[in-house]
């Protein structure tokens, strides 16, 4: 029954690395999202794709980029990894415009040193 | 700007007290809010959402609009109900959802 798949549940990566975060949805939704989820901050979005090579910077893109060749899958790419990117990453699907119909993956855990 | 402030990180209570996740919101528009839920290695999940004024799993939350804030209440709290907690706001001009910093509950026994 899992919707949304993240490809890591944990990952460990070195400074200065080009990292990949892939995220999969099988419900044919429109639009997603990627947050990432650090203590006392919250979920704070990073980008966001409404369609297919469609992309929004969110409110913290800086160090991050992101790929939509298809319709179910959203990259999020680190280009340079660093220490302060260490956090949980979570990817988000939903379909239209409307409020409801979130639906968040599982995490991945990504550990930069 | 839209914002959502949740004051308390931690919050503690005991099984039976009353509890109340506090949240704040600024927006200049009509607000759509939302707590959010995450238990323990499970995924983010909705609990409830102002509109449909409903109760879930005890809960409810109140939208005030003078005072811009959407409180999530249980009048008994259960162990059950230890996770972290997450107020949203929703703006259609983005089509996103702004999440405060999060409370985490614990319900001791």
């Amino acid at each position: 029954d899992v919707k949304v798949t993240q490809s890591s549940r944990y990952l460990v990566k070195r400074t200065g690395e080009k990292v990949f975060l892939e995220c999969v949805q099988d419900m044919d939704h429109e639009n997603m999202f990627w947050y990432r989820q650090d203590p006392g901050l919250g979920l704070r979005l990073i980008y966001f794709s409404y369609d297919v090579k469609m992309k929004e910077k969110g409110d913290i893109p800086e160090g991050y980029s992101v790929s939509r060749e298809k319709k179910e899958r959203f990259s999020l790419i680190l280009e340079s990894a660093s220490t302060n990117q260490t956090s949980m990453y979570l990817c988000a699907s939903k379909q239209g415009t409307l409020s409801m119909g979130y639906t968040f993956g599982s995490g991945t855990r990504l550990t930069v040193v | 700007a839209q914002r959502v402030t949740q004051p308390e990180k931690l919050l503690s209570v005991f099984k039976g007290a009353p509890v109340e996740l506090k949240c704040n919101y600024s927006y200049s528009g009509s607000p759509e809010l939302f707590w959010y839920v995450q238990y323990s290695r499970q995924r983010l999940q909705l609990l409830l959402r102002h509109i449909s004024r409903e109760s879930i799993k005890g809960f409810t939350a109140d939208l005030n609009k003078g005072e811009t804030s959407f409180h999530l209440k249980k009048p008994f709290a259960q162990e059950e109900d230890s996770a972290m907690y997450y107020c949203a706001l929703f703006f259609t001009s983005g089509s996103r959802l702004t999440f405060g910093e999060g409370t985490q509950l614990t319900v001791n026994p």
